[in-house]
């Protein structure tokens, strides 16, 4: 079961609102990503947790907070956003990575939230 | 540092028409690994092949084929006998085992297929 799930599929928040993100893996994975990605542009890389822990974080704004509860799940918390994040947010797992880090596995990816920030 | 470039910005074809999606990639790595995703419409991104570095053999999966060549840094992608339902965003990912992190995808090619 390759199956990566993320919900909501839609969210509109306001600009003071807090909302989260949620991301759910089964495959036994132990690196988990999370994606921004705007329209006709490819996904660009904000978070990577390995083994529960964050291991790379992009320089993203701390409006973005990512949580890793445990292996099989990754939430995103967000908070005053602004329109400008407004994008599809995607959500990948891999094994955790031939050399031991992430990244080099192949990465399954949910079907997104698409998130509209008035 | 890591770079992909996906020169095709959009091709349109014809249904049954093959299509070639072109894919040249940069690195000072020796060991790697490059990708193929699809985007459909509903967003979803759909792992289609995987390939290390040191495996330069090409690869044939019903319709689709790879052409890797090390030569020219190139990864090439090729759709025989079109289909509609091939229309989508096609990134190519280059993945750096000692010198870089993460994926880094190239900018992505628009297939449509016209019935």
């Amino acid at each position: 079961d390759t199956e990566v799930t993320q919900t909501p599929k839609h969210l509109v928040m306001g600009m003071t609102n807090k909302k989260s993100l949620k991301c759910e893996q089964h495959m036994g994975h132990r690196a988990m990503y999370w994606y921004k990605q705007k329209a006709k542009k490819p996904p660009e890389l904000m978070f990577v947790y390995s083994y529960e822990k964050l291991s790379i974080n992009e320089s993203v704004p701390s409006r973005f907070s990512p949580e890793c509860p445990n292996s099989s799940l990754l939430n995103l918390h967000l908070h005053a956003l602004q329109p400008e994040d407004s994008a599809l947010y995607l959500c990948a797992s891999s094994q955790a990575g031939t050399s031991g880090r992430a990244g080099t596995d192949t990465q399954y990816f949910g079907p997104g939230t698409r998130l509209t920030v008035l | 540092a890591q770079k992909v470039t996906q020169a095709q910005t959009e091709i349109s074809v014809v249904e049954k028409e093959d299509v070639t999606l072109d894919c040249v990639y940069e690195t000072r790595d020796t060991t790697y690994y490059l990708f193929w995703y699809k985007q459909p419409p509903s967003g979803e991104l759909v792992f289609l092949i995987r390939r290390n570095s040191f495996d330069e053999q090409n690869e044939i999966s019903g319709r689709y084929s790879w052409n890797f060549q090390k030569s020219t840094s190139s990864f090439n992608f090729t759709i025989t006998a079109s289909q509609v339902v091939d229309s989508a965003v096609y990134f190519c990912a280059l993945s750096e085992v000692i010198y870089g992190q993460n994926f880094v995808f190239g900018p992505g090619t628009r297939l449509s297929v016209l019935p």
